[in-house]
């Protein structure tokens, strides 16, 4: 199996909501990202988590809050989000650079949010 | 992290040869290179890697010149479906490595 599964596929939100995106991969990877694309724009690094510890935060504000319950798992919780966080979230996964070998990520299809 | 250049968009026909040239003249001794290919609302995927010379796999083939500082995506015989956009991009193979996506290059494919 060498998919990275995301739920739900499509989320509309009120700027008071919270809601949680979901990422699961069962290819034994121990690094998990989460990404930002905007339209027409390239993926940015959000989160990296690594033995499901969280390794790199890119000075992404506080209503974004990543979760790694296991190492099969990845959520991202939403809270209180503004229009301009509308975008496509990207979940990958990788070997643990440390286990040696390619650094390929394998990446979702993503969520594609939209926060009225 | 080096940073890398690549044309914004290239047109093609079906059945031709595309190479895509990026640009990486800061590139680091333990970098690698490698290109990532995205559909629309899609999330990106891993063609090819390579460090040095010519690497060619089932899709693509990979050229690096000895100083590194550039390398080419070439794509035979390109079909519509290959209308994506492809990222190149550097960072080390050992250690932490995280991926930062350049611009890209849109690559339209016409009948």
């Amino acid at each position: 199996d060498t998919e990275v599964t995301q739920t739900p596929k499509h989320l509309v939100m009120g700027m008071t909501n919270k809601k949680s995106l979901k990422c699961e991969q069962h290819m034994g990877h121990r690094a998990m990202y989460w990404y930002k694309q905007k339209a027409k724009k390239p993926p940015e690094l959000m989160f990296v988590y690594s033995y499901e510890k969280l390794s790199i935060n890119e000075s992404v504000p506080s209503r974004f809050s990543p979760e790694c319950p296991n190492s099969s798992l990845l959520n991202l919780h939403l809270h209180a989000l503004q229009p301009e966080d509308s975008a496509l979230y990207l979940c990958a996964s990788s070997q643990h650079p440390a286990a040696g070998g390619s650094n390929e990520q394998f990446f979702g299809p993503g969520t594609r949010l939209t926060v009225l | 992290l080096a940073k890398t250049t690549q044309p914004i968009s290239m047109d093609s026909y079906e059945g031709q040869e595309v190479n895509i040239t990026c640009s990486h003249n800061n590139i680091a001794t333990n970098d690698y290179i490698t290109w990532y290919q995205q559909f629309p609302s899609q999330g990106p995927r891993f063609i090819i890697q390579g460090y040095k010379t010519k690497v060619t796999n089932e899709v693509a083939s990979l050229f690096i010149p000895a100083d590194r500082k550039s390398s080419t995506l070439s794509l035979p015989r390109v079909s519509l479906s290959d209308t994506a956009v492809y990222y190149c991009l550097v960072a080390p193979i050992s250690g932490y490595s995280t991926l930062t996506f350049g611009k890209g290059t849109m690559l339209l494919v016409s009948p």
